[in-house]
C-alpha cells in the first residue's frame, strides 16, 4: 500500500517563476492538505482540498493556489516566486474531514528559489 | 483559534535516559493532539495521537504521551532513549472545525552515547 507520494523531490527555480508540485494521496484517502515548512520551523498549513474544492485556507497569499482531481490527487501552484518561498512543501492526506483522523505526510518537495 | 507551544527547541539526553519533550496547547474546543517525528531530509511520521478516551496514549517506538486537560499539556515521554531516536519532534493540534494541523516549532532531540 503506497503512502503519500510527492513529486518532484527537489527543484530549483528563479525568482518570479512559477512552480507546480504534485501529490498522490494514500490509498483510500480523499482529503489532501498542503503545508509549507521553512528551515528550522514547524509546518504551516496552506490549504486543504476535499471533493475537488478548497475547504480551508491558511494565511498564505493568492500566489499559492491548488487543485484536486477526481482521483483525489492534487497540485500546488505558486506564482511569482519569492526568495522566501524556499521551503519544504509537504502534502498530507486523510479520510474525509474529521479532525481526529490520522493525517499522513509525504516525503515532501524541496523548493529552492534563487 | 488553536496553538501549540513546545518548550525547549533542543533537548539532549544520554542513551538509556528518560526522554521528556514538552508540549502545551491552546484550543477553545476539545482538541485532538498529535506527535510527529521528522528524520533529516524526510517527511513527518506519526508517533501517536489523542482523540478521545484514555488520556495515556501509547505510540510507536516505545513513546507515549499523556493528555492533561487541566494543564493543557500533551508531553511526550520514552523511558529509555536510543541513538535512533535522534530527530526533530513536532507536537500538533486540530480541533472542531479547524481540520488542519497547527504545529509547534519543534524540538530537536540529541541522544548522547
Amino acid at each position: 500500500d503506497a503512502g503519500v507520494t510527492q513529486s518532484p523531490t527537489h527543484l530549483i527555480k528563479t525568482r518570479g517563476q512559477q512552480v507546480t508540485l504534485r501529490c498522490s494521496p494514500k490509498s483510500g484517502h480523499d482529503t489532501v492538505s498542503w503545508y509549507q515548512q521553512a528551515l528550522g520551523q514547524g509546518p504551516q498549513f496552506i490549504f486543504q482540498y476535499y471533493e475537488e474544492e478548497e475547504r480551508q485556507r491558511g494565511n498564505f497569499p493568492d500566489r499559492f493556489s491548488g487543485h484536486q482531481f477526481p482521483n483525489y490527487s492534487s497540485e500546488l501552484n505558486v506564482n511569482a516566486l519569492l526568495l522566501g518561498d524556499s521551503a519544504l512543501y509537504l502534502c498530507a492526506s486523510s479520510q474525509q474531514l474529521y479532525s481526529g483522523n490520522t493525517i499522513y505526510f509525504g516525503e515532501g518537495s524541496w523548493l529552492t528559489v534563487v | 483559534a488553536q496553538s501549540v507551544t513546545q518548550l525547549g527547541s533542543h533537548v539532549s539526553v544520554s542513551e538509556g535516559a528518560l526522554v521528556l519533550l514538552r508540549c502545551n496547547y491552546s484550543s477553545s474546543v476539545p482538541p485532538y493532539l498529535f506527535w510527529y517525528v521528522q528524520y533529516p531530509n524526510q517527511g513527518l511520521q506519526l508517533l501517536l495521537k489523542y482523540t478521545t478516551g484514555a488520556t495515556l496514549v501509547k505510540g510507536i517506538n516505545g513513546f507515549e504521551a499523556e493528555f492533561k486537560k487541566s494543564e493543557t499539556s500533551f508531553h511526550l515521554t520514552k523511558p529509555s532513549a536510543h541513538m535512533s531516536d535522534a530527530a526533530e519532534y513536532f507536537c500538533a493540534v486540530s480541533s472542531g472545525s479547524a481540520r488542519q494541523l497547527t504545529f509547534g516549532s519543534g524540538t530537536q532531540l540529541t541522544v548522547l552515547p
